[in-house]
């Protein structure tokens, strides 16, 4: 099935370091979503974009809807040890399923 | 306080015998999904119900089935499991008006099979 692409595929940080991935794709999509996942757990939702050239932030977590509608970013400032999981970006279009990103795996050392 | 419980967290079957997960939540949402997670991959869905109606992807296998019997519930049937069935099986639900938009899916967190 389809997928976005999404980069970094890994970060290793050093706590305290800000992070910034990102999710691209050839259509556009009306809904941006941004979900991380623990080992053993389901994705929980982290932010939830709808219009172009949206930004909004969660905490120490914004991400921002592309002007383009074709790519969204998730920048997490002030890493810590707990920020530790698999990050998916995910697009939707009016009512179709969502199309996930291939995953960004962040680790952050002490 | 979870609002999408799937049981059971762990589940192990043998070979070609049939399982059933299931899901449940407190969200009075109208769609739930089934989706499938193999090491670290994105989910992939397997199919989901829009109300009483069954929408199912077109690459799931006829090994997989789903009954929702009321709005809280909704189950997987896996009836002959093979090996590379073995995987993370999500469940999720959102509010969805037809035609116009869905609010965003949440997830449970998961059941994990294994095959023998």
């Amino acid at each position: 099935g389809q997928q976005l692409n999404q980069s970094p595929q890994s970060m290793f940080i050093q706590e305290g370091e800000d992070v910034s991935m990102n999710c691209t794709s050839s259509s556009i999509f009306n809904t941006w979503l941004w979900y991380k996942q623990e080992p053993g757990e389901g994705p929980v939702l982290l932010i939830a974009l709808y219009k172009a050239g949206e930004l909004t932030s969660n905490g120490r977590l914004t991400a921002q809807f592309g002007i383009t509608r074709k790519d969204s970013f998730l920048n997490i400032s002030a890493s810590i040890p707990s920020d530790v999981g698999i990050y998916f970006c995910a697009g939707q279009r009016n009512t179709d399923k969502l199309i996930f990103g291939t995953g960004t795996r962040l680790q952050v050392f002490p | 306080d979870a609002m999408v419980i799937q049981n059971p967290r762990y589940q192990v079957t043998q070979f070609g015998k049939p399982v059933t997960l299931s899901c449940s939540q407190t969200l009075n949402h109208n769609v739930m999904y089934w989706y499938q997670q193999k090491s670290s991959q994105a989910p992939k869905l397997l199919f989901h119900y829009y109300d009483k109606d069954f929408n199912n992807e077109a690459d799931t296998p006829d090994n997989f089935q789903s009954r929702r019997p009321n709005t809280s519930f909704c189950f997987l049937d896996i009836r002959s499991p093979g090996l590379g069935d073995a995987a993370m099986y999500l469940c999720a639900t959102s509010r969805a008006t037809l035609g116009y938009s869905n609010q965003p899916q949440h997830f449970g967190d998961g059941t994990r099979l294994s095959i023998l």
